[in-house]
């Protein structure tokens, strides 16, 4: 069963339009982890999230971790071209002994009309 | 540019070929990583180096062979691979292996078993 589920799994917008990425899992979510993929690239680190409750921004996304640490969301405000890729979110579900894998959902792919 | 170098981009290989791959990173991170990522799916962690000790190895078969011969570089020993193990493999790297360490990852070596 997948621990991290994403949606939607893709997504297609006008160049301007605002759009929502979720990450939702069963288990409490330790160091959620927010990555951007163009195709056959490296991922870019983009927002990391601890806290619940706790939201962080970075030009025009803004990522947010509900109060349970069960559910994070993706914002994005006046899509560009620019943003377009694959989005995937990733968490650490046994920080207590520091092991440094991360599980990821299964990515939400973002397209951006001019 | 990413600060994780992987070399080469692009690998094409036999089935009874031995090569490597390698990953270096001077952000003085003590943590490196082998992912394994297949088409249109997430990146699969195979193994975990901490403090140059192999600390995860995730029942990865023995033709995939790592080595960390110092803090910054992180190789991927290849041996009689097969068809299925075409992927992109992707190196990162983080300061240490607890939840609030986010990972930074190359740009991947794109390998064709033929």
């Amino acid at each position: 069963s997948q621990e991290l589920e994403q949606s939607p799994q893709s997504l297609i917008v006008q160049e301007g339009k605002n759009l929502t990425i979720n990450c939702t899992s069963s288990k409490t979510l330790y160091g959620l982890y927010w990555y951007k993929q163009k195709y056959g690239e490296g991922l870019i680190f983009l927002m990391m999230l601890q806290k619940g409750g706790e939201e962080k921004s970075h030009e025009k996304i803004t990522a947010k971790l509900d109060e349970k640490k069960q559910q994070s969301s993706l914002h994005i405000t006046a899509s560009q071209p620019s943003h377009a890729g694959i989005y995937l979110c990733g968490a650490d579900f046994a920080p207590r002994i520091n092991t440094g894998k991360l599980i990821f959902g299964q990515g939400t792919t973002l397209q951006v009309k001019p | 540019d990413t600060e994780v170098t992987q070399t080469p981009k692009h690998l094409v290989m036999g089935m009874t070929n031995k090569k490597s791959l390698k990953c270096e990173q001077h952000m003085g991170h003590r943590a490196m990583y082998w992912y394994k990522q297949k088409a249109k799916k997430p990146p699969e962690l195979m193994f975990v180096y901490s403090y140059e000790k192999l600390s995860i190895n995730e029942s990865v078969p023995s033709r995939f062979s790592p080595e960390c011969p110092n803090s910054s570089l992180l190789n991927l020993h290849l041996h009689a691979l097969q068809p299925e193990d075409s992927a992109l493999y992707l190196c990162a790297s983080s300061m240490g292996t607890d939840s609030n360490q986010p990972q930074h990852f190359g740009d991947g070596t794109r390998l064709s078993i033929l």
